[in-house]
């Protein structure tokens, strides 16, 4: 069974500019959540998707958006760069939404996204 | 806000001795409590999780962790490590099923051969 995908694995973009990021979850499995993981801060939960509707935001701008489609694919997007938001943002899927009861999260390898 | 606290950002340790990292959580009502690893170049995966019931938690590779209410606690632990434990440790805490997790920064391990 292929695990989480995520593309691209590594990007480089100046401050201002938009970027777009792909998670494939294991096939299956209907709910995406987004985290962002910076050094020393553990990881910031971002959103969650369940069946093509955010279901759960994290204390992330504006600037951060997110969708998924209904393939279960869920795309991230972060508009008007900043230095700041240069980090690794994982993907994890799940069968069900939430984080309870066997509902494992299983994690995808990240995108590096580094701002200049 | 809920927050996850781990003490040790860095633990370094020789191969057979005994581990246990430390996780402190802020939130007084029922939790959920996880603990996953990240190896070196692979992804974050679940090591143990804490729903209900007996307060000693057992994982994969030999690992455990114990609930500890009274203190907001759930200190993972290995009574001997080896070097192939080198990785970095996350706690999470959620407070309920529904919710999304609550991450510490983390703590990484070196194990020395």
């Amino acid at each position: 069974k292929a695990g989480v995908t995520q593309t691209p694995r590594y990007l480089i973009k100046t401050r201002g500019q938009q970027v777009t990021l792909s998670c494939s979850p294991i096939s299956g499995h209907r709910s995406v959540s987004w985290y962002q993981q910076t050094p020393g801060q553990g990881l910031q939960f971002l959103f969650e998707y369940f069946s093509e509707t955010q279901r759960n935001k994290g204390n992330f701008p504006g600037r951060f958006s997110g969708r998924q489609f209904s393939n279960s694919r869920s795309e991230m997007n972060v508009s008007t760069l900043e230095l700041g938001d240069s980090a690794l943002y994982l993907c994890a899927s799940s069968l069900g939404p939430g984080t309870g009861g066997n509902n494992e999260q299983f994690f995808g390898p990240g995108t590096r996204l580094t701002v200049l | 806000a809920q927050s996850v606290s781990q003490h040790n950002h860095h633990v370094i340790l020789s191969e057979a001795a005994s581990l246990e990292l430390g996780c402190n959580y802020s939130y007084g009502g029922t939790v959920n409590l996880f603990w996953y690893v990240q190896y070196p170049g692979q992804h974050l995966q679940l090591l143990l999780k804490y729903f209900s019931g007996d307060p000693l938690v057992k994982g994969i590779k030999g690992f455990e962790a114990e609930f500890i209410k009274s203190k907001f606690s759930f200190n993972l632990r290995k009574p001997s490590v080896q070097w192939s434990d080198t990785a970095e440790y996350f706690c999470a805490v959620n407070e309920g099923s529904n919710y999304q997790l609550i991450w510490g920064a983390g703590t990484k391990l070196i194990i020395k051969p």
